[in-house]
């Protein structure tokens, strides 16, 4: 069964501290790995997508790596501030699939403290 | 939220009545998407559409849902009669190439009591 898990489910840091979040997905064929930041109150906002061939992608202080053998990904945010609270979805989009064959994980929702 | 308008933001209705969501794509695109997000179950795929054409609705959960894309700019999705589980965010999603990332709307908060 084509599976996202994410962990931690939950998680609270001090503002410019860093921090992994993790996701491990049972897809099978792989096209490619999302993840979206989500605001409390708006919808997810894509923050980068990565196809097989590649294992690390970056966006500001945001850095997705993806290892396609162990079928893992991980978001590392660096520096966190206060506006990085929100959760991240982590989607994985099945090859060969329709358009709407995202599988979606149910998030980590980060809370960045002062 | 750039690009994809939602209406109402927020919805509460009791339960047995009609309810009508809607989504305005503002930009161009080919598919548009409608997903439902709960706690417990997060986001899900209800239905997508290309060039307006339904083309997977296996997502919808009962016949009470239905939805319509009459013409590009526009779409709704409709849940009649509403129940207290049908409670949940819905979101409108579009995008305009196969594969590309999908630009999501602000979401319907909707409460059945």
């Amino acid at each position: 069964k084509n599976q996202v898990e994410q962990s931690p489910q939950s998680l609270i840091i001090l503002e410019g501290k860093n921090c992994t979040l993790q996701c491990n997905y049972t897809v099978s064929p792989f096209s490619n790995l999302r993840w979206y930041k989500q605001d409390t109150g708006r919808g997810p906002v894509s923050l980068t997508i990565m196809t097989f061939s590649e294992n690390t992608k970056s966006n500001g202080r945001y850095t997705a790596t993806l290892d396609a053998d162990t079928k893992q990904s991980s978001l590392h945010i660096t520096a966190s501030q206060l506006s990085d609270s929100a959760s991240y979805i982590c989607v994985v989009s099945v090859y060969g699939g329709s358009q709407g064959n995202l599988i979606f994980g149910k998030g980590t929702k980060l809370s960045v403290k002062p | 939220d750039a690009g994809v308008i939602q209406s109402p933001r927020h919805e509460v209705t009791e339960m047995g009545q009609e309810v009508t969501l809607r989504c305005k794509p503002i930009s161009g695109h080919d598919y548009l998407f409608w997903y439902r997000q709960t706690m417990m179950r997060g986001l899900e795929l209800l239905i997508y559409f290309n060039n307006n054409v339904p083309i997977d609705d296996s997502g919808m959960p009962e016949d009470r849902f239905s939805a319509k894309m009459p013409n590009a700019s526009f779409s709704t999705l409709k849940i009649q009669p509403s129940e207290p589980r049908d409670s949940a965010v819905y979101f409108c999603a579009i995008t305009g190439l196969a594969g590309a990332e999908q630009y999501f709307g602000p979401g319907t908060r909707l409460t059945v009591t």
